[in-house]
């Protein structure tokens, strides 16, 4: 089983939708959370950390489940510039080292639609 | 450009021959990070820098991978007798020790193709 699992999707959704992307994660040591977004044959960009508490940035919503060990994210009123790669990603401290190590989710694909 | 940079962007090379890709990190960063991303993958840890210290090595990263973080600054990966399955983009970042170290800053990757 992957660390951490995303439907992989695409979701195909009209400019104006709501949508909602879902991601499990089997670590429980994992300590903070993340979704980057990737554009095509471009890097990874973090998007927003995730609190327990749920936070906000304009039109983006995310949350965390600790006990079910579930992130989502909401995108409201999707743009066209919205269509991207969403990465959900779990960090953990790695033993002595002082690493903090990221985990990716293998995206999941959002094509927003004229 | 005050990000991370990395160099070649794309790198085509025969079965058998080695590489070398640079990355040259945020300035006041002083850890580093390679990461191997394949397609329809998210990226997958490589190895780790503190300084010029190497401090961990995944077990993705074989004998034919070696890199360096001579001087703390820029880090070098090699990659002896390149495979087919070598290929894939290869991502370099970097973040702080102190503050909010798990925001690692990307660079843009060097593509690399074994044919």
């Amino acid at each position: 089983r992957k660390e951490v699992e995303q439907d992989p999707g695409p979701f195909n959704v009209p400019e104006g939708a709501t949508v909602a992307f879902n991601c499990t994660y089997s670590n429980s040591a994992s300590q903070s959370f993340f979704w980057y977004r990737q554009d095509c044959r471009k890097e990874p960009k973090l998007l927003m950390s995730v609190y327990s508490s749920g936070n906000e940035d304009g039109r983006f919503t995310a949350q965390l489940n600790r006990a079910s060990q579930y992130i989502s994210l909401l995108i409201r009123d999707s743009k066209l510039s919205d269509s991207a790669t969403y990465l959900c990603v779990v960090n953990k401290q790695v033993g002595d080292t002082g690493r903090r190590a990221l985990t990716f989710g293998s995206g999941t694909r959002l094509q927003v639609q004229p | 450009d005050t990000g991370v940079s990395q160099d070649p962007r794309h790198k085509i090379t025969k079965r058998g021959q080695n590489v070398t890709f640079r990355c040259d990190p945020i300035s006041e960063h002083n850890r580093l990070y390679w990461y191997r991303q394949t397609l329809g993958q998210g990226p997958e840890f490589l190895t780790y820098f503190q300084n010029e210290a190497q401090l961990e090595k995944s077990r993705l990263l074989s004998d034919r991978f070696s890199a360096e973080r001579p001087k703390g600054s820029f880090s070098t990966l090699e990659i002896q007798r390149t495979e087919q399955g070598d290929s894939a983009m290869y991502l370099c970042a970097s973040s702080f020790s102190r503050g909010q170290p798990y925001e690692q800053y990307f660079g843009p990757g060097t593509r690399l193709t074994v044919t």
